[in-house]
């Protein structure tokens, strides 16, 4: 059973350039969520994807944007990117069992390294 | 709103001996807890979860966990550090309103294991 997978692994950019990773979830899950995490901090919420749709966002600028597809694979796309964008993008996928929230665990992948130079 | 604070962003032991990570959250509504790991370089591996059934919660790899509310604490502990165990040790909380499970994380603390 694969887990959740991204890419790319490694992403260099410079400032003002727009990028966009990728994000396939666990088999049977259906929500994709995404997340920055800046060296040394947690992970930061940036926004949940459901049945296409975002559902959740947290407090990013609108210069994040994202998209989930039928097969629930998710894309995130950063425009005019700036040097304090440089971080490890995190992916999670998870599934709400019969409408259980303690079901709903979020599954992480191994993140995609991206510096904005 | 919900919060975590993890104290201590560095704990330091040597193989053998017990480890203890602590984490204190804010809730208005009773919680969900998590504990996550991360090695370097790599994404974030669920170690154990609380989610109102038995406070005392048994992760992978030997950790463990206890749910004190009158502490609002998690705090989580091994009793006997491995070098492999050395990595970064998230807590997260998870609370609704109805929806909304967004896990808010810690910001980590790193086990540094001695020879």
């Amino acid at each position: 059973d694969a887990g959740v997978t991204q890419s790319p692994t490694h992403l260099i950019k410079t400032r003002g350039q727009q990028v966009t990773l990728r994000c396939s979830p666990k088999s049977g899950h259906d929500t994709v969520s995404w997340y920055q995490q800046a060296l040394g901090q947690g992970p930061q919420f940036i926004f949940q994807y459901y049945e296409e749709e975002e559902r959740q966002r947290g407090n990013f600028p609108d210069r994040f944007s994202g998209h989930q597809f039928p097969n629930y694979s998710s894309e995130l796309n950063v425009n005019a990117l700036l040097l304090g964008d440089s971080a490890l993008y995190l992916c999670a996928s998870s599934f709400m069992e019969g409408g259980d929230p303690s079901t709903d665990t979020q599954y992480f992948g191994p993140g995609t390294r991206l510096t904005v130079l | 709103a919900q919060s975590v604070t993890q104290l201590g962003s560095h704990v330091s032991v040597s193989e053998g001996a017990l480890v203890l990570l602590r984490c204190n959250y804010s809730s208005s509504v009773p919680p969900y807890l998590f504990w996550y790991v991360q090695y370097p370089n790599q994404g974030l591996q669920l170690l154990l979860k609380y989610t109102s059934a038995a406070t005392l919660v048994k992760g992978i790899n030997g950790f463990e966990a206890e749910f004190k509310k009158s502490e609002t604490s998690f705090h989580l502990t091994k009793p006997s550090a491995h070098m492999s165990d050395a990595a970064e040790y998230f807590c997260a909380v998870s609370a609704p309103p109805v929806g909304s499970y967004i896990p808010t994380f810690g910001r980590g603390t790193s086990l540094i294991v001695h020879p």
